[in-house]
């Protein structure tokens, strides 16, 4: 089993709303990643999570704000957004592991800032 | 720096055409290649992959070959589908594996 999962599937926030986007995986994966993603664009890393630690910020503005509760999840909290962080947030994990180093993406969520 | 170089798109074929999708890359060391899919409304799917030099990825009649001579991992497939109508991503990681270095992406067009 290689799924991804992440909900909500769609959102629509203004530019005051919090919101949370969350991630799951089964596949007892240690690294999470999150990606942006602009239309036409290729995905653009954002935040990597390892053994549940933060390993990796992109330089990602503080409106933008992960979280790992456990190896399983990880979710992304969202607070005073822009219209231009309008994108598809996708999430995805891998095993520490060189030799074992895919990357499997969930469906992602698809967000709308107003 | 790393870096994917795709060919531009889009790709237009006819149902049962030959596909060849080019990608190049610069790396130090020896990267991991992949190719990942994405259809519309979708994420990325894992297509294939391929971890060190002539090793051939291959799955739902597509494969690629890890050419380290000329750092090229082309993406062929034998007769398209319109099913395969998507966005080809080739992606390379290069041992430092928490990050994946992704070319523009090309967009396949398959008509019946």
């Amino acid at each position: 089993d290689t799924e991804v999962t992440q909900t909500p599937k769609h959102l629509v926030m203004g530019m005051t709303n919090k919101k949370s986007l969350k991630c799951e995986q089964h596949m007892g994966h240690r690294a999470m990643y999150w990606y942006k993603q602009k239309a036409k664009k290729p995905p653009e890393l954002m935040f990597v999570y390892s053994y549940e630690k933060l390993s990796i910020n992109e330089s990602v503005p503080s409106r933008f704000s992960p979280e790992c509760p456990n190896s399983s999840l990880l979710n992304l909290h969202l607070h005073a957004l822009q219209p231009e962080d309008s994108a598809l947030y996708l999430c995805a994990s891998s095993q520490e592991d060189r030799s074992q180093e895919t990357q499997y993406f969930g469906p992602g969520t698809r967000l709308l800032v107003l | 720096g790393n870096s994917v170089t795709q060919m531009e798109g889009p790709v237009t074929l006819s149902e049962e055409a030959f596909l060849t999708i080019n990608c190049t890359y610069t790396a130090t060391g020896y990267p991991s290649l992949f190719w990942y899919v994405q259809y519309p409304g979708e994420g990325l799917q894992l297509l294939l992959k391929a971890t060190k030099a002539d090793d051939k990825g291959s799955n739902k009649g597509f494969e690629a070959t890890y050419r380290k001579e000329t750092t090229s991992f082309h993406l062929e497939k034998g007769s398209v589908q319109v099913s395969d109508s998507a966005v080809y991503f080739c992606a390379l990681s290069d041992g430092s594996f928490q990050k994946l270095v992704f070319g523009t992406g090309t967009r396949l067009l398959v008509s019946p």
